[in-house]
């Protein structure tokens, strides 16, 4: 079993749309998770950390299960321009051998 | 807003060559790490620094890569002899300390190819 599972994709929404990308986990010593996106031949950017009570930032909500070992991203009113590939990154301890990436959903928003 | 800025951006060089891969860190940071992605496949940790020595190292990181931090502001990586399958997006990252909270920074990366 991969220790950071996510669906590969690739979701099509149109504008506007609510989108929902899960992740799973198989370490249930990770200590932190976070959700990177990552557009086409560029670089990984940190979009939010997922904390236990659940947090948002504008339009993107992200939740963490830890008995379940799943975490989740929600997009609101999807734009264009949150067309990418979105990375479920957990990290198991210090140090970045532990910090261990998924291999992304892919996120299509069509006009 | 401050960035990791990696060069080249793009480097070809044939099989058996070494290159050197740069990297100048946040001024701030004090944990630097260089990754790699395969075109099409995730992201792969390769080594992590701090305090001017390698923290952790992944099993591709072998006796043909290197790190250094030559002076207070770079960052370098070195393959000593490549080979086809090094060929990836390689990115160096950074962020503030070593807390499990810390998300990183990433550069923009160097697409290395090896003919």
């Amino acid at each position: 079993r991969k220790e950071v599972e996510q669906d590969p994709g690739p979701f099509n929404v149109p504008e506007g749309a609510t989108v929902a990308f899960n992740c799973t986990y198989s370490n249930s010593a990770s200590q932190s998770f976070f959700w990177y996106r990552q557009d086409c031949r560029k670089e990984p950017k940190l979009l939010m950390s997922v904390y236990s009570s659940g947090n948002e930032d504008g339009r993107f909500t992200a939740q963490l299960n830890r008995a379940s070992q799943y975490i989740s991203l929600l997009i609101r009113d999807s734009k264009l321009s949150d067309s990418a590939t979105y990375l479920c990154v957990v990290n198991r301890g210090t140090g970045g051998f532990k910090t261990i990436f998924g291999a992304g959903t892919r996120l299509f928003v069509k006009a | 807003e401050p960035e990791v800025t990696q060069t080249p951006s793009h480097q070809v060089t044939q099989m058996g060559q070494e290159v050197i891969l740069r990297c100048v860190p946040i001024s701030n940071h004090l944990y630097f790490y260089w990754y790699r992605q395969i075109l099409g496949q995730k992201v792969e940790f390769l080594v992590s620094f701090y305090n001017n020595e390698i923290s952790e190292k992944s099993e591709i990181f072998d006796d043909q890569f290197s790190v250094e931090r030559p002076d207070g502001s770079n960052f370098t990586l070195k393959i000593r002899s490549t080979k086809l399958e090094d060929s990836a997006m390689y990115f160096c990252a950074s962020n503030e300390g070593k807390g499990t909270n810390y998300g990183y920074t990433f550069g923009s990366g160097t697409r290395l190819t090896v003919v």
